[in-house]
């Protein structure tokens, strides 16, 4: 089955600098991905799409200029979070859509970002 | 509103009892309807998904979707512990890309 990795899976880091996460598809191409970000005992909030060789359209509500997503390759996205602060504390899962599918995304593991 | 209404639980049941998850949406143009499972911190797998009224079988989970009532439901089977999860509602339309998540039940099955 189609299978996307999360790299890194736990996260702790400063206030004040920036984390990177990776998203890749390891057996297909996704000419779509998704991050969401879920708090605790929370459900899945899209936070952007990204479409390769394209920007990232960004759901209202969610900063673009701190939340910077880069989907550079057919495998690869990268959300980075600048300047993180607490708040920021959050469970941050992608999803990679093949293209040959018209509806089915495939989650990664998730990232798990703690600010102190 | 939401767009899509789940009972967060949390829903506890004996080894080998019929589960059923239920959720309701407020749009119409929903197309398609997907249930996921989450196990704690991973991310969610897609269990089934349908797109017509009425029910879907998949070993022992069964989808139904009922949009006279804008109303589906997940039944799990002879439920196992290790089907204690997280599951997920999720609706999205044709053609649109982006997927909206009820907020999720937790499910223990007891042994």
């Amino acid at each position: 089955g189609a299978v996307v990795s999360q790299h890194p899976s736990w996260v702790i880091c400063k206030s004040g600098t920036s984390v990177k996460i990776e998203c890749r598809s390891l057996d297909f191409q996704a000419t779509t991905m998704f991050w969401y970000r879920q708090f605790p005992k929370q459900s899945l909030m899209l936070m952007a799409t990204s479409n390769e060789g394209s920007k990232a359209t960004y759901e209202q509500g969610v900063e673009k200029d701190k939340f910077l997503i880069n989907h550079a390759s057919l495998t690869l996205s990268t959300l980075t979070v600048t300047s993180a602060h607490p708040e920021d504390s959050s469970f941050y899962i992608c999803s990679a859509r093949d293209r040959g599918s018209s509806y089915e995304q495939y989650f990664g593991p998730g990232t798990r970002l703690t600010v102190t | 509103q939401k767009e899509v209404e789940q009972d967060p639980g949390p829903l506890s049941v004996p080894e080998g009892a019929i589960v059923s998850l239920n959720c309701t949406y407020s749009n119409s143009a929903f197309q398609y309807f997907m249930w996921y499972r989450q196990y704690s911190r991973k991310g969610p797998e897609l269990l089934m998904y349908t797109y017509s009224s009425g029910n879907k079988e998949d070993g022992r989970f069964t989808a139904q979707v009922d949009k006279s009532s804008k109303y589906i439901s997940l039944f799990i089977r002879d439920s196992q512990p290790s089907d204690s999860a997280t599951y997920l509602c999720a609706r999205t339309n044709f053609g649109n890309e982006k997927l909206t998540f009820g907020t999720g039940t937790r499910l223990t099955i007891i042994p």
